[in-house]
This record gives structure tokens, sequence and C-alpha cells, in this order.
């Protein structure tokens, strides 16, 4: 059965700060999945990770994938609070569907 | 284009009733997918079809059923409500012709039962 776990699960942290939200899998998988949710929305696509060493970033956020340790990790550089929302990261990407983690709630304050 | 449609938003119901969550898409996609969410929590999967006609079940199938008989339609049928399926509903669809795989998710049904 596959796995996902996600930490930590709750995050306030301060404007300007970086930080790193893990994700750790528990078998072989094709893709790994960011998303972001804000409250009471439903989920945004932040990035899909194919491959080993893959490395995205769109704005303050980095992705990366190391397949070998089944880890991945979404790296906040000098945090805003409009990235004030809940991050899940997903594994599968086959027809039978996503499995996802429990969810960082961050908070960022000014 | 739309994406990915659902109703109701939100919707009450008392034990033992029944009803049907609707989703549709227009991205004529062949994956189409059913998931729940509890309280912060992620997200489990219900049921999933690959195509018209089709459907297999998910990790949390119980006390649901769905049907698909078009490409874009997959409804969500719950029969006799219990507590326990308080939670918030997706719809979600992908195309089998992505590389990424990458599911587009509708906006969500609230449901309460008491």
């Amino acid at each position: 059965e596959l796995k996902v776990e996600q930490n930590p699960l709750f995050l306030s942290m301060q404007e300007g700060k970086n930080y790193t939200i893990y994700c750790n899998y528990s078998t072989t998988s094709d893709r790994l999945y960011w998303y972001r949710q804000d409250p009471g929305k439903s989920l945004e696509s932040l990035f899909v990770l194919l491959s080993n060493g893959a490395v995205k970033q769109e704005g303050r956020l980095m992705a990366s994938l190391d397949t070998k340790a089944r880890l991945s990790t979404l790296h906040i550089t000098a945090a805003v609070h409009d990235l004030s929302a809940t991050y899940f990261c997903a594994v599968g990407g086959g027809a039978d569907g996503l499995t996802f983690g429990k969810g960082t709630h961050l908070i960022i304050q000014p | 284009n739309a994406g990915v449609t659902q109703t109701p938003k939100f919707r009450i119901l008392k034990i033992g009733q029944s009803m049907t969550l609707q989703c549709t898409q227009d991205m004529n996609h062949n994956y189409m997918y059913w998931y729940r969410q509890d309280p912060g929590m992620g997200l489990k999967l219900i049921y999933y079809s690959v195509g018209a006609g089709i459907t297999d079940k998910g990790e949390v199938p119980n006390g649901y059923n769905v049907s698909r008989s078009t490409t874009e339609d997959f409804p969500l049928r719950l029969e006799l409500a219990a507590p326990s399926q308080t939670s918030v509903y997706f719809c979600a669809s992908r195309s089998y012709r992505s590389s990424y795989n990458e599911q587009f998710f509708g906006p969500g049904t609230r449901l309460t039962v008491l």
C-alpha cells in the first residue's frame, strides 16, 4: 500500500524567512505532484515532478524530487503572506488516481 | 472551457437520505475521479473511471456508487447517508494523452449528514 507522509503538518513562519516542506512516500512511483489549497477552495496544481533530480521553480517556490530516497521537498524562499495556504504532495499519476499526504498548513505572518 | 464543474456546492442531508453529486467536464478527458477530503486530511480516492462504461473502486468506496454513461459526466451516488460521509467531495479529470497525467479538480461539494 502506497503511503505518503508530509512534515511538518503545521508551520507558522514570518515573512522573509525560508523554509522547507518534506514529502516522503513508501513505494516507487512515476510522478509526484504538489498542490496548493486555499481555505474553502479547490486544489491548484503547482508542480509535477517526473524524474530523479527534477527541480522546478515558480516564484518563491521550488520543488525537487529524489526518487532513490523517495523524497520530495517544497522550498519557500523569502516567504510572503500570500503564500499562506495548505500544501499537499501526491504520488501516482496512473489510471487509478493519486495518493495524497495529509497536507502542510502554512501560515505566514507579517 | 468551464473545466470540471460540480453541483451542488453545499448540501445538508438527514441520516438515511440519498443524493447524487454531479460532476461534468468539458475537456474530453477519459479519466475521471471522485475524492473525499475530511477536515485536516488529504484527499482519498472513492471511485474512478477510465472511460464511458468503465468504473472501479478506490481506497474508500463503501457507501457510494458511480456510473459513467458519457465521457463528460461522472455522478456519485450516496444511497443511505451516514454521518461518516460528512466531507468535502472533489471530482477530477485528466487526459490519457498527457505525459504529466495532471488531474484537474472541480470546486468541490461540501456535504453534511445530520
